[in-house]
């Protein structure tokens, strides 16, 4: 079954506290990105990435990285977060030619930071 | 940079009846791609429809339809026979060409189809 996941599905931490949010893909996309969703503000993208090693800013990339270093594997890493970056995140994948392709998206990922 | 506005944050619907979305947009770009994603409360978003913006013809599947007015920057989706099912958020989604493959989303309708 071709799909997005992500791990894990629910997060409460703490301020400061170093974590890691996992997305992988199994239909070869090229394409991946990180979004955050907030009420009354939509979906915003965090970071992208056009194929392995490859990856760029969007609209709220502050407080965030990633890597890709494997083509189906696009993590997000937050350092040291903070109570701002308590969201629901999603990962989306997508081919990354032409369009307009559709992008798939994971089940999202609920993180609370106290 | 492109904005896509949502002025409609919450609507209900009778089921069996037919509801129509809002959606505008601004942009500056000539070649751009629109869509609708719903998103139930599984939290899953998931692709309604989109439309190509040089194409004249608005797109359809099944019961969801669009109308697309390129002048105006409009972009409203409109849900005939309303079933339950059909209850979720709704967002608009604005993407141009090229290598970013940014989504721009609007804040949403959230959409309540009574029984």
């Amino acid at each position: 079954e071709a799909q997005v996941t992500q791990n894990p599905r629910y997060l409460i931490t703490v301020t400061g506290k170093k974590l890691t949010v996992t997305c992988s893909q199994n239909m070869n996309h090229e394409y991946m990105s990180w979004y955050r969703q907030d009420p009354g503000l939509g979906l915003r993208q965090i970071y992208y990435s056009m194929n392995v090693e490859v990856t760029d800013k969007g609209d709220v990339p502050e407080g965030y990285k990633v890597s890709r270093k494997e083509k189906r594997n696009f993590p997000l890493i937050l350092e040291s977060p903070s109570p701002n970056q308590t969201s629901l995140y999603f990962c989306a994948s997508s081919l990354s030619r032409g369009g307009p392709y559709e992008q798939y998206f994971g089940p999202g990922t609920r993180l609370t930071v106290t | 940079a492109q904005t896509v506005t949502q002025s409609q944050p919450e609507m209900s619907v009778q089921e069996a009846e037919t509801v129509t979305l809002s959606c505008t947009y601004d942009t500056s770009e000539n070649n751009y791609y629109l869509f609708w994603y719903k998103q139930p409360p599984s939290r899953q978003m998931i692709l309604v429809i989109r439309q190509e913006a040089y194409k004249q013809q608005n797109a359809t599947e099944n019961r969801f339809s669009v109308n697309f007015q390129k002048a105006a920057k409009s972009f409203s989706l409109k849900i005939s026979d309303s079933q339950l099912g059909d209850t979720a958020m709704y967002f608009c989604a604005f993407q141009t060409p090229g290598s970013a493959r940014q989504l721009t989303f609007g804040s949403g309708t959230q959409l309540t189809v009574l029984p």
